[in-house]
């Protein structure tokens, strides 16, 4: 197994337009996280699925967030109509249900909204 | 108050130290504490996980927990200029989300 992996790895983009970045988990993992992190801080929560159901979102995830995660496998998070606010590395990290101690993050997608 | 503190750094230690790292909690229903390291523009990486109180050793790293104290306790002994990273202490919520502290900057001088 390679890991979570993510992509793009970077993104800049200018304010008002929308992004999307993938997140492939560890392929025998059921839950799928996706955090956020700015400089100088830990990660934060923002949502996560189980299989292909949403579980929870977090009050930091704006209406203008989005995340899918269709088949259970994959997931993808948009961001319509960026804000400069929304720069920062974005963060998806996989697990078993049964142990959400054991999260196991990806390289991270930085996003840079100009 | 936050739910997981520690101080930021940096902490400048020599090569072969034994570096200590360490962060307090707010809620003493918390039971699963995880360490996490991160380098530069990079994701966190586990290292380790402990379940209640006590130690638990993996190499030059040992975690320890104490709950009367709601203290967090990471050591690195013989430190290697590879250990130079931002270390994040964080515990599990009983809504299986992960709260993360600030990360401590460590650097490891040759």
């Amino acid at each position: 197994d390679t890991g979570v992996s993510q992509n793009p790895r970077h993104k800049i983009t200018k304010r008002g337009q929308n992004v999307t970045f993938r997140c492939d988990p560890i392929s025998e993992h059921n839950r799928l996280y996706w955090y956020r992190q700015t400089l100088g801080q830990g990660p934060e929560f923002l949502t996560y699925f189980q299989n292909e159901a949403q579980l929870e979102k977090s009050r930091l995830l704006s209406d203008r967030f989005s995340a899918e995660r269709p088949k259970g496998s994959f997931s993808t998070l948009e961001i319509q109509r960026t804000e400069q606010g929304d720069s920062a590395m974005y963060l998806c990290a996989s697990s078993s249900s049964g142990a959400a101690y054991e999260q196991y993050f990806g390289p991270g997608t930085r996003l840079t909204v100009t | 108050q936050k739910e997981v503190e520690q101080d930021p750094g940096p902490l400048s230690v020599p090569e072969g130290a034994i570096v200590s790292l360490n962060c307090t909690y707010s809620n003493s229903a918390f039971q699963y504490f995880m360490w996490y390291r991160q380098y530069s523009r990079k994701g966190p990486e586990l290292l380790m996980y402990t379940y209640s109180s006590g130690n638990k050793e993996d190499g030059r790293f040992t975690a320890q927990v104490d709950k009367s104290s709601k203290y967090i306790s990471l050591f690195i002994r013989d430190s290697q200029p590879s250990d130079s990273a931002t270390y994040l202490c964080a515990t599990l919520n009983r809504d299986d989300k992960i709260i993360f502290g600030k990360g401590t900057r460590l650097h490891i001088l040759p």
